[in-house]
């Protein structure tokens, strides 16, 4: 949808390396989300933003941080990633008001 | 913490048959909103149900809040080739203004 982008789309990473996704909007959204999408699974909450460096844990943020310095952007950082990382993430933005309006998605592969 | 159950996990239809989902919650909602997901694509929001018993269509889709703001149902009729995705349930309780909790969405499929 027009006013959020991921990036990377698709990233292949070594297990034990840090990885940074990107989400940035142009919306000027108060609240940002990453989720993770596995088969089964369906959504599950990692972290959300509330405003800028207004940050808290979701359903699975083991092994996640993030960081929200601006209004647009929110950057979700693997650690030192695993093979249970290997996920499809979408950031997704609100105003609060309505629904959630989501990115493309990374398609991230831990080997 | 609060769960949604949906059911059923996939739905195979033929073209021009009903489909329905059913999405259930653990605790009362403030409201719930509905998303689809193409095959290979992001989920996109569809809409959202805020007052008790409230029904909504969207032309061939029907949504429905169940009275007691803890169940929702969204009905396809005539479904065609392109409804196939993933449907998901989102709700919001009273207590978590900035986070949705997520159903684990019916997989729609329709054999043409």
């Amino acid at each position: 949808d027009a006013g959020i982008t991921q990036s990377p789309r698709h990233k292949v990473t070594e297990t034990g390396t840090p990885v940074t996704l990107r989400c940035h909007q142009t919306e000027n959204h108060r609240y940002m989300y990453w989720y993770r999408q596995d088969p089964g699974h369906g959504l599950r909450l990692i972290h959300y933003s509330y405003g800028v460096k207004d940050t808290d844990k979701g359903e699975v943020s083991d092994g996640y941080s993030v960081s929200r310095s601006k209004t647009e952007d929110f950057l979700l950082t693997l650690e030192s990633a695993t093979s249970s990382q290997t996920s499809v993430y979408f950031c997704a933005i609100s105003s609060g008001a309505y629904g959630y309006t989501f990115g493309s998605g990374t398609r991230l592969t831990v080997v | 913490g609060q769960q949604v159950m949906q059911i059923p996990q996939y739905q195979h239809v033929q073209e021009g048959e009903d489909f329905t989902t059913y999405c259930n919650s653990s605790t009362t909602l403030s409201n719930i909103q509905w998303y689809k997901q193409r095959p290979g694509g992001h989920p996109v929001f569809l809409i959202q149900l805020v007052k008790s018993g409230e029904v909504k269509k969207q032309k061939r889709l029907t949504f429905q809040f169940g009275e007691a703001k803890k169940n929702s149902s969204l009905h396809i009729t005539a479904t065609q080739t392109t409804d196939v995705g993933t449907y998901f349930c989102a709700g919001r309780s009273g207590g978590s203004n900035y986070k949705l909790t997520f159903g684990k969405g019916t997989l729609l499929t329709v054999n043409p």
